[in-house]
């Protein structure tokens, strides 16, 4: 069965540092999608990046990047140049892509990050 | 163009009374997913529509859950006789034919049964 663990349920960085956030996976399919979505206090739920399983290159988004490394099944999320803004909840979340036209979610459990000023 | 839109955005509802939950998807859009959150948990699946076809509800709980997508109008989860337990955010999220990877997602409804 598919799955995504993050193991971190809550940590903290200091403003302006780089910090890792934690994800592996589990499936049996060769081709998947994974992404990472951010949950501030406010409640909506913001997508930040996605790494295709076929993608060569590691996915970027501005001081968002991915560390995919498929073999061990990992796809953490480096955020750069922490930011207080950047405190929030963040979900990595899974989708297979042999089903068709249906994409639907496979989500962790989340990892709260707080930024120290 | 508009995002994904939700309403109502809270909802609070007397055990045993019915919720409806309202999505409507971007322009455009004729996929749409609704996902539940859990106080302290991420998201589950519920269910997956496309216009006025069920494509995959195999998170949907047996009873008193359902959904539509109509031709016309948004999108429907409809929850007969609430409990305690179903107090949780309900999230849509919508996608148009062709960008099968990308979901946009709404703000969400936050229900509270008392």
């Amino acid at each position: 069965a598919q799955k995504i663990t993050q193991t971190q349920p809550g940590m903290f960085v200091q403003e302006k540092e780089a910090v890792t956030l934690d994800c592996t996976y589990d499936t049996s399919d060769p081709s998947y999608g994974l992404f990472w979505y951010k949950q501030p206090s406010s409640g909506e739920m913001i997508f930040l990046i996605y790494q295709g399983s076929y993608d060569q290159q590691n996915a970027t988004e501005g001081r968002y990047s991915l560390n995919f490394q498929k073999a061990r099944k990992s796809a953490n999320l480096v955020i750069s140049a922490s930011q207080l803004g950047d405190s929030a909840m963040y979900f990595c979340a899974m989708t297979l892509s042999r089903a068709g036209n249906n994409r639907k979610l496979i989500w962790g459990l989340g990892t709260s990050l707080g930024v120290n000023p | 163009n508009a995002g994904v839109m939700q309403n109502p955005r809270h909802l609070v509802r007397r055990r045993g009374q019915e919720a409806r939950l309202r999505c409507s998807p971007m322009k455009g859009h004729s996929h749409v997913y609704w996902y539940r959150q859990l106080p302290e948990e991420g998201l589950k699946f519920m269910v997956y529509l496309q216009k006025e076809n069920i494509i995959d509800e195999s998170g949907m709980p047996k009873e008193r859950f359902s959904a539509e997508f109509p031709k016309e109008g948004p999108s429907i989860l409809r929850i007969q006789q609430v409990v305690r337990g179903d107090s949780a955010a309900y999230f849509c999220a919508s996608s148009p034919p062709g960008q099968k990877d990308t979901q946009y997602f709404g703000p969400g409804t936050r229900l509270t049964v008392l």
